[in-house]
């Protein structure tokens, strides 16, 4: 059974760090492009970021708006992505969900989502 | 970046009847790479349709995609109580942002 469990929200101050974890088993992880979508509380659905495999050659892409602040990396010792997120804004606020996007045979896996909120 | 413009918003319905959602991207999505998820309140989303028009594993046949180039839809054949919710589409085979439409919500009349 494929999981991908996040891990790391919670409460933090504007200008602030983060790192959420997620944590993934169920299928070949080193194989798998992840990525981290994010969700506003009562708004839609915004994709942040995205990290290759390593044998895809490991590039990251960001949303314009998080480029710069937030980084995406992954420990395939560990099969686990990571996203770091540095000089949060109050617009950060959101559910992050981690995800395997969608392969060509129409599987796609997400987290239950992890709450991040950056308030005074 | 693609920009995908759903429509309507909101599309009040009652159970038994037809859904159609709109989904209109900026510039030709590339592949057809288009997907429609459905999303219940707390919970993540749920993937209905990939290649715009491929239904994902065990997805009812009441769900259907069609379209290409610029202009998608979803469409739900005699609406269940259990398919009352959000729906998003999203552009994922061209270059990031891999963008998501602004969602409509399917709502009891």
């Amino acid at each position: 059974e494929v999981q991908l469990v996040e891990s790391g929200g919670g409460l933090v101050k504007p200008g602030g760090s983060l790192t959420l974890s997620c944590a993934a088993s169920g299928f070949t992880f080193t194989d798998a492009w992840m990525s981290w979508v994010r969700q506003a509380p009562g708004k839609g659905l915004e994709w942040v970021g995205r990290i290759r495999s390593k044998t895809d050659g490991g590039t990251i892409d960001y949303l314009a708006p998080v480029k710069g602040r937030f980084t995406i990396s992954r420990d395939d010792s560990k099969n686990t992505v990571y996203l770091q997120m540095d000089s949060l804004k109050s617009e950060d606020t959101a559910v992050y969900y981690c995800t395997t996007g969608i392969s060509r045979d129409g599987r796609d896996y997400w987290g239950q989502g992890t709450l991040v909120t950056v308030s005074s | 970046e693609i920009v995908l413009t759903q429509s309507p918003d909101t599309l009040s319905l009652s159970p038994g009847e037809r859904a159609t959602l709109s989904c209109r991207a900026s510039q030709s999505v590339s592949g057809n790479y288009l997907a429609w998820f459905q999303q219940k309140p707390g919970q993540a989303p749920r993937l209905l349709i990939y290649a715009a028009s491929s239904r994902a594993t065990g997805i009812p046949d009441r769900f259907s995609g069609s379209g290409s180039g610029t202009d998608f839809t979803l469409t739900i054949n005699r609406l269940e109580p259990e398919d009352f919710a959000a729906y998003y589409c999203q552009q994922y085979g061209g270059s990031p942002p891999l963008t998501f439409g602004g969602g409509t919500k399917v709502e009891i009349k």
